[in-house]
C-alpha cells in the first residue's frame, strides 16, 4: 500500500540556519504530495503541495520539489525562525484515496 | 469564514465506555474526514462522509462509527473503549474536489482512556 517515510526527529536548529526535512514515498501512479504543519495544541495546517512531477510547492519561505525519479518531496527553508518550531508531516493522496501521512518530524528552533 | 471546530477539546473516559466526538465543518464544505493521531505518530484515516453517507473507511474496527448531518456537521462514536484508543482525534472538512481538495483540520479532541 501507499506509504510515506520521513526523517526521524527531533531536529534542533539555531535561528537563521538552513532546514531540510527528508520525505520519500511509495505509491502507484502519480500521487499528489503535501506538507502539513502542526503547531503545539493545534490541528494540522496545509503548508504547501505539489500535484505533478517537477512541481515546486512554496509557502512562507518553505519549499519542496516533487521528484518522481527519487520518489522524494524534501522540505527546505533557507533561514528558520523560532516561530517555525512545530511538527511537520509529509503526506500523499492518489486523488481517490485519503491522505496517507508520515510519522512527523519535530523541529525546534532556538534563538 | 468559520473554520472547523471540534468538541470537546479534552475528554477522559474509562475502558469499556462509549464516547461521541463532534465536528462542525467549514462553511461550504460537504465532506468530512476523521483521523486518529496517536502520540508521536502521524494521523491515521478512520473514515470519510460525503452528503451523509460513509464513502471511505480505513483499517478501524466497527466499534468506530460515524454520522454526518444535513448541515454537514459530523460525529465520531467509539464503543467499548480500549486503552489504545487514547489519541488526538482530528476532523477535517473539504469541498467538492475529491481527495485533491485541501483538507481543513480542526484542533482535535484529546481522548484519554484509563
Amino acid at each position: 500500500g501507499d506509504s510515506v517515510t520521513q526523517m526521524e526527529g527531533p531536529v534542533t536548529l539555531s535561528e537563521e540556519a538552513f532546514l531540510t526535512i527528508n520525505c520519500t514515498y511509495t505509491a502507484t501512479g502519480y500521487p499528489s504530495l503535501f506538507w502539513y504543519v502542526q503547531y503545539p495544541g493545534e490541528g494540522l495546517q496545509l503548508l504547501l503541495k505539489a500535484t505533478k512531477a517537477d512541481d515546486k510547492g512554496s509557502n512562507k519561505g518553505f519549499e519542496a520539489t516533487y521528484r518522481k525519479e527519487t520518489t522524494s518531496f524534501h522540505l527546505e527553508k533557507g533561514s528558520v525562525q523560532v516561530s517555525d518550531s512545530a511538527v511537520y508531516f509529509c503526506a500523499l493522496t492518489r486523488g481517490n484515496t485519503p491522505l496517507v501521512f508520515g510519522k512527523g518530524t519535530r523541529l525546534s528552533v532556538i534563538a | 469564514e468559520t473554520g472547523v471546530t471540534q468538541s470537546p477539546t479534552h475528554l477522559i473516559k474509562t475502558r469499556g465506555q462509549q464516547v461521541t466526538l463532534r465536528c462542525s465543518s467549514q462553511s461550504g464544505h460537504n465532506t468530512v474526514s476523521w483521523y486518529q493521531q496517536a502520540l508521536g505518530q502521524g494521523p491515521q484515516f478512520i473514515f470519510q462522509y460525503y452528503r451523509e453517507e460513509e464513502n471511505g473507511r480505513g483499517n478501524f474496527p466497527p466499534r468506530f462509527s460515524g454520522l454526518q448531518f444535513p448541515n454537514y456537521s459530523s460525529e465520531l462514536n467509539v464503543n467499548a473503549l480500549e486503552l489504545d484508543d487514547s489519541a488526538l482525534y482530528l476532523c477535517a472538512s473539504s469541498g467538492t474536489g475529491g481527495n485533491n481538495s485541501p483538507l481543513h483540520f480542526g484542533n482535535g479532541t484529546r481522548l484519554t482512556v484509563t
